[in-house]
């Protein structure tokens, strides 16, 4: 099985930083990595899949790179509704492991 | 618009089975060949994958609950169904039902639910 590892697991930034999270997977899933955004009390929101596509209605601050094992989100400037916790997961072939999680809060 | 929306008992009892059903609308869940997953998220942790059913084929489950779990599709009601057995207080969390989109990543939710194992 496919093991997905977050770092950091926690962060604090100020708005207008640049943030950037990466995940790495035990074994190479190609670009079947998705990124998303939860806040306390909400539904997962997904912002990224195949590594590098944004969802409709994301805004463009928000990236993803990687291939292979190793993959970053970053967003270009944060602003005050992007702190939330971020989370990847892999969806190369079941089981679909999540990574255990960046709590991005206020400095 | 796809819309899924989970339903079943919000308390359990210790060794019981916690069953859950999702229905969907805005969508057939006979077609696209995108995965059904139920996902969960114990409190104030991160999401754990339980398992998924593909429409084209296939069930898959976490490893660490696979003897325990089983997932299945009822085409008629536009239904999938989460059964867990011998359930503990370590099983309390809120459970979500989602879909896959083209591209791979996990694009629709339902609001979750909470489901707590107490006797």
């Amino acid at each position: 099985d496919i093991q997905m590892t977050q770092s950091p697991s926690s962060l604090s930034a100020s708005v207008g930083d640049r943030v950037t999270i990466t995940c790495r997977a035990s074994q190479s899933i190609y670009n079947y990595l998705n990124w998303y955004q939860q806040k306390p009390g909400k539904v997962p929101k997904l912002l990224i899949y195949a590594s590098s596509t944004l969802q409709s209605d994301v805004p463009s601050r928000f990236s993803g790179s990687g291939s292979g094992t190793d993959f970053t989100l970053t967003i270009s400037s944060l602003q005050p509704e992007d702190f939330a916790t971020y989370y990847c997961q892999h969806t190369y072939s079941p089981p679909l492991t999540f990574g255990g999680g960046t709590k991005v809060d206020i400095k | 618009q796809v819309q899924l929306q989970e339903s079943g008992p919000g308390l359990v009892r210790p060794s019981q089975t916690l069953s859950l059903t999702c229905t969907v609308s805005g969508a057939s869940i006979n077609s696209g060949g995108h995965h059904w997953s139920w996902i969960r998220q114990h409190p104030g942790k991160g999401l754990e994958w339980i398992g998924c059913i593909y429409n084209s084929g296939g069930t898959y489950y976490n490893p660490s609950l696979k003897s325990r779990l089983s997932i299945s599709v009822d085409t008629s009601k536009n239904q999938f169904s989460l059964h867990l057995s011998s359930v503990s207080v370590a099983d309390t969390a809120v459970y979500f039902c989602a879909r896959g989109i083209a591209g791979g990543g996990t694009g629709y939710w339902g609001q979750g639910t909470l489901v707590t194992v107490s006797s």
